[in-house]
């Protein structure tokens, strides 16, 4: 089962930030926060992954809390491209583990 | 490269018959994974290979599901007697050994009827 929680769907105006938050609050010290997101249609597409610092890359900065309990997905100028379903996911640094989804949030581009 | 390639993208089947997808993940790619996933649900894991070694199987990988990666490259995934509960993109990824991320193919849709 997945690890972690998300709000089921947010909208987010074009141009803004959109921030997605996930709760991990069972995280383990090896475990990483993975984000992917899936368009429509489409397979799952890696965004970014982190330990316990921030991290950024040219699609998103991911923000982790001190305590490692949850962390934000970061898309500075959401544009109608990024709407999508988004999944946060924990998983063993080592990588010897599958990646288990859950149900993701839905984020909503609007015009 | 071109990424990961999923064959078929569509397969209309009639409930019964056995139906065979087959992935091919990008080239030096040890670990390669199938998935399952239905309408307004995430991906749920089935299966994954390393190298030629099938290391993990989920309980939801029925006795009518086999996957195999025989050289170490492509892999096949075939459901024997389809149900129509089987309905669902078939979804295959790989990746290198270690920490780092996956990549998914754009998936086999299979329909039952």
């Amino acid at each position: 089962d997945a690890k972690t929680t998300q709000p089921t769907s947010m909208d987010c105006a074009e141009g803004r930030a959109a921030n997605l938050p996930c709760n991990h609050s069972t995280i383990s010290g090896n475990e990483y926060v993975y984000w992917y997101r899936q368009i429509h249609s489409q397979g799952p597409q890696y965004i970014i992954h982190g330990l316990k610092n921030n991290e950024t890359n040219e699609m998103a900065s991911l923000i982790i809390t001190e305590d490692r309990k949850s962390s934000t997905l970061i898309l500075p100028h959401a544009t109608l491209r990024d709407t999508a379903v988004y999944y946060c996911i924990v998983r063993v640094g080592s990588g010897n583990t599958p990646l288990v989804f859950g149900k993701g949030t839905r984020l909503s581009v609007i015009a | 490269d071109t990424g990961v390639s999923q064959n078929p993208r569509h397969k209309i089947t009639k409930r019964g018959q056995n139906v065979t997808f087959r992935c091919d993940p990008i080239s030096e790619h040890n670990r390669l994974y199938w998935y399952r996933q239905t309408l307004g649900q995430g991906p749920e894991f089935l299966t994954y290979f390393q190298n030629e070694a099938q290391l993990e199987k989920s309980r939801l990988l029925s006795d009518r599901f086999s996957a195999e990666r025989p050289k170490g490259s492509f892999s096949t995934l075939e459901i024997q007697r389809t149900e129509q509960g089987d309905s669902a993109m078939y979804l295959c990824a790989s990746s290198p050994i270690g920490n780092t991320e996956a990549f998914f193919g754009q998936g086999t849709r299979l329909t039952v009827v």
